[in-house]
């Protein structure tokens, strides 16, 4: 089964509002955790990551977690903006693969 | 300067039929990945290469499916006897080795009659 669960989406926000983006993973080791965005029209791009317990990612106002004993990764920010609409992955690597295994994706939708 | 490129963007083809995906990464990558990502879901691993060699290929769905990189560059990834099943979108990516950070091209999007 998958081992990286996102919470479902779409979501739906308004300008400014306060995002949350749940993510869990399943994994042995210390994998890397990564976060991508989808931009309408365009390919995969990296959002943020951290390779280690207690890292902070952070990027464009974006910032996430790596909360070992919790297993989590979750996606905040605290004033989303219209552009930010897009489609948000979160995405593990364990130690000794390369390979990149996604969550299924959430939608953001953010209206002015 | 230039991404990952993939061609053809889009292509459609009939049950049965031979495709060709082409990837050119970004110049000076030495790994190379292909995914693949149904609608509605997220990219999954298909097969990764360092250099000319696949390095790891579990993520293949059967022997239908081949990818050669045969001068550590442009790879092409060529699925026989397509079904229906195989319409998805086929991602590419490249990065400058392990354990850095994985580009992604804008895909190609493949209909099976």
């Amino acid at each position: 089964g998958n081992s990286v669960t996102q919470m479902e989406g779409p979501v739906t926000l308004s300008e400014e509002a306060f995002l949350t983006i749940n993510c869990t993973y399943t994994a042995t080791g210390y994998p890397s955790l990564f976060w991508y965005v989808q931009y309408p029209g365009e390919g995969l791009q990296l959002l943020l990551k951290a390779t280690k317990a207690d890292d902070k990612g952070s990027n464009k106002g974006f910032e996430a977690t790596y909360r070992k004993e919790t297993t989590s990764f979750h996606l905040e920010k605290g004033s989303v903006q219209v552009s930010d609409s897009a489609v948000y992955f979160c995405a593990r690597r364990s130690g000794g693969s390369e390979k990149l295994v996604f969550g299924k994706g959430t939608k953001l939708t953010v209206n002015p | 300067g230039a991404g990952v490129s993939q061609t053809p963007s889009n292509k459609v083809t009939e049950k049965g039929k031979y495709v060709e995906l082409r990837c050119d990464p970004i110049s000076g990558h030495t790994a190379l990945y292909w995914y693949r990502q149904s609608l509605g879901q997220g990219p999954e691993f298909l097969i990764y290469f360092q250099g000319t060699g696949a390095a790891d290929d579990s993520g293949l769905p059967n022997d239908r499916f081949f990818a050669v990189r045969p001068e550590g560059s442009v790879s092409t990834l060529k699925i026989q006897r397509t079904e229906r099943g195989d319409s998805a979108m086929y991602l590419c990516a490249s990065s400058f080795g392990e354990r850095e950070t994985q580009y992604f091209g804008p895909g190609t999007r493949l209909l099976v009659l």
